[in-house]
């Protein structure tokens, strides 16, 4: 079956740092992919997307570009911000329908 | 943006008792709602998926009649945990989507923790 396997947390950063969370990812079709961010006593939500090979979602500094080759959909951004501090989340849907399959989330903290 | 509600935020029941938990899509109507578990550490589990006015449709492994499903509205749907256990314990998450969305459109709640003592 499907299956998303995520970058284990937490992570601790400080400000202005490089951040990278690496996703990696089995499907039986060709999934589209997906980052979730999860901020304290919120809801997911959707942070960026890609639905095809080397496709780059982008979202609040935020960029992930899916690998086919690799299976893999790593989160980066240049330079994190202590509004950051979250938790995330790499997903992926398979074959169009409406369910998602989530990696385990990640925990970012980011110290001024 | 779409906003999804969830009450409560927390609970905490005898073992035995059955809770009930609401989720609200609040300025959109979801077809579709879906129920997730998430134990820590550990990724969202996917327990069933629910659309309006028909049963819904539980994932391999959740027992149906321990995780009572209930989407009677557009903008509503409850899951019961029935004659709770302590291995309930867990923090359980809906999520919404509307009319012919795809997997991304989901739109979360912010989650319920269950603790049964």
């Amino acid at each position: 079956g499907d299956s998303v396997t995520q970058m284990e947390g937490p992570v601790t950063l400080s400000e202005e740092a490089f951040l990278t969370i690496n996703c990696t990812y089995t499907a039986t079709g060709y999934p589209s992919l997906f980052w979730y961010v999860q901020y304290p006593g919120e809801g997911l939500q959707l942070l960026l997307k890609a639905t095809k090979a080397d496709d780059k979602g982008s979202n609040k500094g935020f960029e992930a570009t899916y690998r086919k080759e690799t299976t893999s959909f790593h989160l980066e951004k240049g330079s994190v911000q202590v509004s950051d501090s979250a938790v995330y989340f790499c997903a992926l849907s398979d074959g169009g329908n409406e369910k998602l399959t989530f990696g385990t989330g990640t925990r970012l903290t980011i110290i001024p | 943006g779409a906003v999804v509600s969830q009450h409560p935020s927390w609970v905490i029941c005898k073992s035995g008792t059955s809770v009930k938990i609401e989720c609200r899509s609040l300025d959109f109507q979801a077809t579709t709602m879906f129920w997730y578990r998430q134990f820590p550490k550990q990724s969202l589990m996917l327990m069933a998926t629910s659309n309006e006015g028909s049963k819904a449709t539980y994932e391999q492994g959740v027992e149906k009649d321990k995780f009572l499903i209930n989407h009677a509205s557009l903008t509503l749907s409850t899951l019961t945990v029935t004659s709770a256990h302590p291995e309930d314990s867990s923090f359980y998450i809906c999520s919404a989507s509307p009319p012919r969305g795809l997997a991304h459109e989901q739109y979360f709640g912010p989650g319920t923790r269950l603790t049964v003592t």
